[in-house]
């Protein structure tokens, strides 16, 4: 069965400095991996997307997420901290192997704060 | 290109009242769409998916039912709303990878 862990339900940084946000997934099959943002009261917007391709995934606004198939590890990263990046993040698997069926597992989300 | 609308932003409704969220794509044919249920401080879980029109699955038992009348318009709806109801409804679409969010509805029920 397939299932994804956020490591930590709440993260904080100061502006500028690195953002780290950790995912761990379980799938039994090659799986396609997502990471998406939400601002409050609105929807999600994908930021990136892993489907067997690179390793190491760019994505919009300066976010990047490696997968490491050894560490079943999906984690999100960004150099510098801006303070528009403050918002909720999910870590999503696809489940089956597919990406097409909408059936996605999503984690529980990682609040991220964003000091000045 | 393609968008997602969903209707209305917030909802406010009394126990036992009836539910009609809407949610329409434009720009793609033959989209499955897909509703989600976001709980307070908690993440998505699927409620229903649809790969075309009249299809519809359902991932968990529950107090709601959906429709697609149309190939762009998915439904999702409640004859009798209950408090656990409340949540944050998203619709989301997709042709292949990646599914593409609606901005949400906010329900409570009081």
């Amino acid at each position: 069965a397939q299932s994804v862990t956020q490591l930590d339900s709440h993260v904080s940084v100061s502006e500028g400095t690195p953002v780290l946000l950790r995912c761990n997934y379980s799938s039994s099959y090659s799986p396609s991996l997502f990471w998406y943002v939400q601002h409050p009261n609105k929807g999600l917007q994908l930021l990136l997307k892993y489907t067997s391709a690179a390793t190491l995934v760019k994505g919009i606004n300066g976010f990047e997420a490696e997968f490491k198939k050894s560490e079943t590890s999906f984690h999100l990263t960004k150099p510098s901290a801006h303070m528009s990046d403050a918002a909720e993040y999910f870590c999503v698997v696809s489940a089956f192997g597919s990406s097409n069926t909408g059936k996605l597992i999503f984690g529980q989300g990682t609040t991220l704060q964003v000091k000045p | 290109s393609q968008t997602i609308h969903q209707w209305p932003a917030t909802l406010v409704q009394p126990v036992g009242s009836p539910l009609s969220l809407e949610c329409t794509v434009e720009g793609t044919s033959n989209p499955n769409l897909y509703w989600y249920r976001q709980a307070a401080g908690r993440g998505l879980q699927l409620l229903f998916y649809s790969v075309g029109i009249g299809q519809i699955s359902s991932e968990v038992p529950q107090n709601l039912s959906a429709s697609r009348p149309q190939d762009r318009q998915f439904i999702l709806s409640s004859k009798k709303l209950l408090l656990s109801d409340s949540g944050f409804y998203l619709c989301a679409w997709s042709v292949s990878s990646p599914l593409h969010f609606g901005n949400g509805t906010r329900l409570t029920v009081t």
